[in-house]
């Protein structure tokens, strides 16, 4: 079955303390991104991958970091997380960019930063 | 400032009244149009998409959106709403040049019985 996974679905942090993001799609596919989902703002880009080793800032990446170094895992990370960080957290992929049509969303990734 | 504007942010139905949701953006092209839907406590789901010709799409779900372009305007419509359809619902755009999907800001859809 084609999917996208994240881990965990829910986390609760503290500040500062640094935590990881998984995501791992199983289609090949070459666009992955990740995006961050608050209330009355919607979905905003924060970082999204061409392909292996190539990364690129979207709209709001300050705090985060991310690496491609293989096709199927595109991990967020947060090396000093801070409560205006608590949100939504999808990971998507589709098979390059462009092809919308072929986008699929991860499940979510709840975060809480106290 | 361009941008993706869904200016209903809740809206109320009854169940089998039918329902339109406003979508307009404000770029000087045409860019791509999508429709999202998000279910509670799941991801997005593609509802339907415009990329040129016919200004009518067809979805899944049974909705449908209509592109004008004289209203820089994607609203998406269902002639009878279910209560299955209770969620949240995105309109996206994709700038040609910039390999982003642009998101609106969203509306919550509730269906009453």
């Amino acid at each position: 079955e084609a999917q996208v996974t994240q881990n965990p679905r829910y986390l609760i942090t503290v500040t500062g303390k640094k935590l990881t993001v998984t995501c791992s799609q199983n289609m090949n596919h070459e666009y992955m991104s990740w995006y961050r989902q608050d209330p009355g703002l919607g979905l905003r880009q924060i970082y999204y991958s061409m392909n292996v080793e190539v990364t690129d800032k979207g709209d709001v990446p300050e705090g985060y970091k991310v690496s491609r170094k293989e096709k199927r895992n595109f991990p967020l990370i947060l090396e000093s997380p801070s409560p205006n960080q608590t949100s939504l957290y999808f990971c998507a992929s589709n098979s390059r960019a462009g092809t919308w049509e072929t986008q699929y969303f991860g499940p979510g990734t709840r975060l809480l930063v106290l | 400032a361009q941008s993706v504007t869904q200016p209903d942010i809740h809206i109320t139905v009854s169940e089998g009244a039918s329902l339109e949701l406003r979508c307009n953006y404000s770029y000087g092209a045409t860019p791509y149009l999508f429709w999202y839907v998000q279910s509670p406590g799941q991801g997005l789901q593609l509802l339907l998409k415009y990329f040129s010709g016919d200004t009518l799409v067809q979805g899944i779900k049974g909705f449908e959106a209509e592109f004008k372009r004289s209203q820089s305007s994607f609203n998406l419509r269902k002639p009878s709403v279910h209560w299955s359809d209770a969620a949240e619902y995105f309109c996206a755009v994709d700038l040609y040049n910039t390999d982003k999907l642009i998101f609106g800001t969203g509306t919550r859809l509730q269906v009453f019985p």
